[in-house]
């Protein structure tokens, strides 16, 4: 699985748009790009993911480059439950390397 | 649905003791996968299984830890003996098969081993 570089930490204040950023210049054309965080105590949460074209949920927003190198995760409001270290994942769908490799992520604080 | 369901949630045990940690995974998943999480090595993956059968568990230390699932909807991890660097949280994820599956973690069982 291609490696991904997050920044350690971002503040965001509450009722605006969080835009979280993802460096994965080595991926693979047969790699997705998978998004979870994790809240404080809880168990990591998938959040969106995607190949090659924009993905947009409930949750959050994921905007891929073009040439897929670098990705960005946007939480267009967000609140103070979103505070969280958010992970950046990249890896192929199907096929044996089935496990989530999770880096450091980006802690992000959401301030009132 | 009910999600991924842990148990115990805490467990506190003294060294050389057995512990074991239990998951039901969401029905219908095919999947399950054991992870650990410290502060010094974050989230590892331990063990996973896809239709009761063990596919990788390289990430799982052989002599103390052994990982079950006699049947879909339950599985278990066994430590003996514990030892004080087995304390974690110890996460539990199921997913069903196909393309882009994402993986749902159960709420995690905090370790101590005293």
């Amino acid at each position: 699985d291609a490696k991904t570089t997050q920044p350690p930490s971002m503040d965001c204040a509450e009722g605006r748009a969080a835009n979280l950023p993802c460096n994965h210049s080595t991926i693979s054309g047969n790699e997705y790009v998978y998004w979870y965080r994790q809240i404080h105590s809880q168990g990591p949460q998938y959040i969106i993911h995607g190949l090659k074209n924009n993905e947009t949920n409930e949750m959050a927003s994921l905007i891929i480059t073009e040439d897929r190198k670098s990705s960005t995760l946007i939480l267009p409001h967000a609140t103070l439950r979103d505070t969280a270290v958010y992970y950046c994942i990249v890896r192929l769908a199907t096929g044996s390397a089935r496990q989530l490799t999770f880096g450091s992520g980006t802690q992000l604080t959401v301030l009132p | 649905d009910a999600g991924v369901i842990q148990s115990p949630r805490h467990e506190v045990t003294e060294m050389g003791q057995e512990v074991t940690l239990r998951c039901k995974p969401i029905s219908g998943h095919d999947y399950l996968f054991w992870y650990r999480q410290t502060m010094m090595q974050g989230l590892e993956l331990l063990v996973y299984f896809n239709n009761k059968a063990v596919m990788d568990d390289s990430g799982m230390p052989k002599d103390r830890f052994s990982a079950k699932m006699p049947n879909a909807s339950f599985s278990t991890l066994k430590i003996q003996p514990s030892e004080p660097r087995d304390s974690a949280v110890y996460f539990c994820a199921s997913t069903e098969q196909g393309i882009g599956e994402t993986q749902y973690f159960g709420p995690g069982t905090r370790l101590l081993v005293l």
